[in-house]
């Protein structure tokens, strides 16, 4: 069955604490990975797509990269408007297949 | 410029209600789609419309029909509300059918039966 497994489910950081999320699929036939974040009340807004084992993407403090099966989002020194639900999702079959979201708390 | 606009925002109704949402972009978009976000934040596609044609319909139970007035409207009725169709139901666009483009979200609605 084609999954999508995010890791953690949340995560507490102090501001300028790095570290990463974690997105791991099991869908054959990949046709892109998505990262999207989304604040409470509003709707998921899009950050990334990757489409081959091997490629980065970069957004301010934020660096997405793909394997062949999974995917990171690593935070850089986050400051406390990064706080967020992180979401995952791959293309497969005409649609998104997401992940439960990784909800980071970056505290001051 | 609102790329994806819903209304309405909230929707507080009783068990046994028809409610419709409704969802328009303006972003040129072929692809428009439904989705449902339960208590747990699990986003989980419904429908997907291409050019006003069904594309997917995730085994959604037929109360709830989709309809694509032209390809920048989307709306959703749902018949005979649940308490289980609480929710928040976020519309979405791409240029593509999904898979491989990026989706663009509107704000959501949350829908309260009770």
């Amino acid at each position: 069955e084609d999954q999508v497994t995010q890791s953690p489910e949340a995560l507490r950081l102090q501001e300028g604490e790095s570290s990463s999320l974690n997105c791991s699929y099991t869908v054959s036939g990949l046709r892109g990975l998505f990262w999207y974040r989304q604040d409470p009340g509003k709707g998921p807004e899009f950050l990334f797509t990757l489409y081959s084992a091997g490629e980065e993407k970069e957004k301010e403090r934020l660096k997405a990269t793909l394997t062949k099966k999974e995917s990171f989002l690593h935070i850089t020194a986050p400051k406390p408007e990064d706080s967020a639900t992180y979401l995952c999702a791959v293309g497969h079959t005409g649609k998104l297949i997401f992940g439960q979201g990784t909800t980071l708390q970056v505290k001051p | 410029d609102t790329a994806v606009s819903q209304t309405p925002k909230y929707l507080v109704t009783q068990m046994g209600n028809d409610k419709s949402i409704k969802c328009e972009q303006n972003l040129g978009h072929d692809t428009m789609y439904w989705y449902k976000q339960d208590s747990k934040k699990f986003l989980k596609i419904m429908f997907s419309y291409n050019n006003k044609e069904l594309i997917i319909n995730e085994t959604v139970p037929n109360r709830f029909s989709p309809k694509s007035p032209d390809k920048a409207h989307l709306n959703l009725h749902i018949n005979s509300l649940e308490l289980g169709d609480s929710a928040v139901y976020f519309c979405a666009s791409s240029q593509g059918i999904g898979q491989g483009d990026e989706q663009y979200f509107g704000p959501g609605t949350r829908l309260t039966v009770t």
